[in-house]
């Protein structure tokens, strides 16, 4: 079946380290691909999307680019801050999109230390 | 613009009862969907609902439902509650044809005793 996998957390940088968090994915036909962040006690909020092989999503300095060839979805930030520290998740939606069913990642904690 | 509102934030119930969790969706939204979340399984699609009606469903057993009203406001309710439904349920909205974009809410916190 449709899955996200996403790599092992928690994460734990210092403040303007380079950060990859991976995302590879399994689809039947082409997916829509978005990271979503949760921050504590806060519910999920949209990052980033690409709706198409090759796209960049990109927001607030994260960017992730849609690899058909790879199947992957790799979320970077060249310079993390403390601020950033939450829980990132990877998801897909199939066909146009339209809907409000997405397959979500198991999610990656990200700590960044001062 | 007011964001995705749930009620209650938190709550605790014993095995057999039923809960009753509610979310009133951004203005202007017609499309709702509910998720519960757990350290072990993530994130799960239970189901979603436009203009009052089931548009998807998770793989969730008959215990999980759900309604939507005409005013977009949404329920989920789940009947004689186990241990393992403790979570945190999620309750998202979106305007229609927008490409994935979900607005979640804080979510609700069962517990289950």
């Amino acid at each position: 079946g449709d899955s996200v996998t996403q790599m092992e957390g928690p994460v734990t940088l210092s403040e303007e380290a380079f950060l990859t968090i991976n995302c590879t994915y399994t689809a039947t036909g082409y997916p829509s691909l978005f990271w979503y962040v949760q921050y504590p006690g806060e519910g999920l909020q949209l990052l980033l999307k690409a709706t198409k092989a090759d796209d960049k999503g990109s927001n607030k300095g994260f960017e992730a680019t849609y690899r058909k060839e790879t199947t992957s979805f790799h979320l970077e930030k060249g310079s993390v801050q403390v601020s950033d520290s939450a829980v990132y998740f990877c998801a897909l939606t199939l066909g146009s999109g339209n809907t409000g069913k997405l397959i979500f990642g198991q999610g990656t904690t990200l700590q960044v230390k001062p | 613009k007011a964001g995705v509102t749930q009620t209650p934030r938190y709550l605790i119930k014993t095995r057999g009862q039923q809960v009753t969790l509610s979310c009133s969706p951004i203005s202007g939204h017609r499309s709702v969907s509910w998720y519960q979340q757990t350290p072990g399984q993530g994130l799960q699609f239970l189901f979603e609902y436009f203009s009052e009606t089931q548009r998807n469903k998770g793989n969730f057993p008959g215990r999980f439902s759900g309604r939507q009203f005409s005013n977009s406001r949404s329920e989920m309710n789940v009947s004689t509650l186990e241990l393992g439904d403790s979570a945190l349920y999620l309750c998202a909205s979106r305007s229609t044809g927008n490409t994935g974009e979900l607005f979640f809410g804080e979510g609700s916190r069962l517990t289950v005793l």
